[in-house]
């Protein structure tokens, strides 16, 4: 099945940590998006990736970091500068026609 | 983008139409309308997407009005599985931050049986 994947569900760290959360598809897309949620909003854009090894700021990039060392994988960072981190992260991806974005499960992150 | 107003939560009973309602009248002539729901927990899914025509797919139907400052997804017979939040979404073609999608809050419609 053609998909994407992120790695875990749930996601516990002190916080200070650094964390990374996996993204994966195999729907051979170009473009990939991290977004992040908290509770009773909507979503809001943190990094996206056009190309491999090109990726652009979205709208909440500090405290973030991200890659693109390969098509199907666009790993995120939260680091500890980071001031708020625990909510809700999605990862999607679009193929060529950029009219349906395709979204992961999600990965709840709690830093206590 | 232009920016899109939804009502914040609707009811609906099982088996009747569900029609949400969507305001963009900051709406230009190159955006499309995009709508998305997401179950608990859970990713967006993408419903459909229209600039001006109405269109229908096996989801739902869209009905973009003439003055294209306006639109209504309605979901023919609406079913428990259909509760979750709607998201009304105005995105231009062009490329801009990588057409990537800018939700608001949405509409969260609970089906009753």
């Amino acid at each position: 099945d053609g998909g994407i994947t992120q790695s875990p569900k749930y996601l516990f760290r002190k916080e200070g940590q650094n964390v990374t959360l996996s993204c994966e598809q195999n729907l051979n897309h170009d473009a990939m998006y991290w977004y992040r949620q908290d509770p009773g909003q909507g979503l809001r854009l943190i990094y996206y990736s056009q190309i491999v090894n090109d990726f652009q700021k979205g709208d909440i990039a500090e405290g973030y970091s991200v890659s693109r060392e390969k098509k199907e994988s666009f790993p995120l960072t939260v680091t500890s500068a980071q001031k708020n981190p625990t909510a809700f992260y999605l990862c999607a991806s679009t193929g060529l026609t950029y009219n349906e974005q395709f979204f992961g499960p999600g990965t709840r992150l709690t830093v206590l | 983008d232009a920016k899109t107003t939804q009502p914040p939560s609707m009811d609906c009973a099982e088996g009747r139409a569900a029609n949400l309602p969507c305001n963009h009248s900051t709406i230009s002539g190159n955006e499309y309308v995009y709508w998305y729901r997401q179950i608990h927990s859970q990713g967006p899914q993408y419903i459909i997407h229209g600039l001006k025509n109405n269109e229908t797919n096996e989801m739902a139907s869209l009905i973009i009005t003439e003055d294209r400052k306006s639109s209504t997804l309605i979901l023919p017979h609406a079913t428990l599985r259909d509760t979750a939040v709607y998201y009304c979404i105005v995105r231009v073609a062009d490329g801009n931050s990588g057409y990537a999608l800018n939700f608001g809050k949405g509409t969260s419609l609970l089906v009753t049986p």
